[in-house]
């Protein structure tokens, strides 16, 4: 199963919106709702932020937002503020019951 | 709370096994719906997926890790295993284990803090 693809960076102003797309297949992305999405900062575990494509885990941020059109799945993040700078990646379950990650994305609030 | 924790050695040489520790609490890996995966970082790279156990002893494995691949699980002690064979340098990562509940999809909503583990002679 090939990673799903993520851009490599994005960057955004404080207060501006940032979408980053994961694209994938019939048989990961676009196959399933399963597609989640996580926030790592420098030298820590990732963070759960949008899981079944569209839903927020309780004590997230509702600035965090999750979407999905055929095999592209995005996570847009509205208001930029400082501490959003991270890294972001995507995974989605697939047709052979594994999982699979994105590349990662790294956003810089500039 | 719900938490987890990773232990094994940081540091193993190349054609050994490495046998990893996920102790977790707050949690039954006997309720329906309970998972638990192992997930790894390669300094400065992605994450990547490796295996899962499930409530029902289900296990499942990465298609490019299979064959160096074995999870089991402890419920008794609360504990995943997973056990990895002939180690390579490109093995070099930091092992994360993860929960994954019902109602979630197959989101992992609890993650321990991860154990680095090099491989060189």
């Amino acid at each position: 199963q090939s990673a799903l693809t993520q851009p490599a960076s994005v960057s955004g102003s404080p207060g501006q919106s940032i979408t980053i797309s994961c694209t994938g297949t019939s048989t990961d992305v676009g196959g399933y709702k399963y597609v989640s999405w996580y926030q790592q900062h420098p030298d820590r575990a990732p963070q759960l932020i949008i899981y079944e494509v569209t839903n927020r885990p309780s004590g997230v941020s509702n600035r965090f937002s999750g979407s999905k059109s055929g095999d592209t799945a995005f996570l847009t993040v509205s208001g930029l503020q400082a501490e959003d700078e991270a890294d972001y990646f995507c995974t989605s379950y697939t047709n052979i019951a594994t999982l699979v990650f994105g590349g990662g994305t790294k956003l810089t609030v500039l | 709370q719900v938490t987890l924790k990773e232990s094994g050695p940081a540091l193993v040489k190349p054609t050994q096994t490495l046998t990893l520790a996920c102790t977790f609490s707050g949690f039954s890996l006997s309720t329906t719906g309970m998972r638990v995966s192992w997930i790894r970082q390669p300094p400065g790279k992605p994450l990547e997926w490796l295996a899962r156990i499930e409530w029902d002893d289900d296990k499942i494995y990465s298609t490019s890790l299979k064959t160096r691949l074995t999870i089991s699980k402890d419920t008794s002690k609360n504990q995943v295993v997973l056990t990895m064979t002939d180690m390579d340098p490109g093995d070099t990562a930091t092992y994360f284990c993860a929960r994954t509940r019902l109602g979630t999809g197959y989101a992992f909503d609890i993650w321990g803090q991860g154990t680095k583990v090099t491989v060189s002679a």
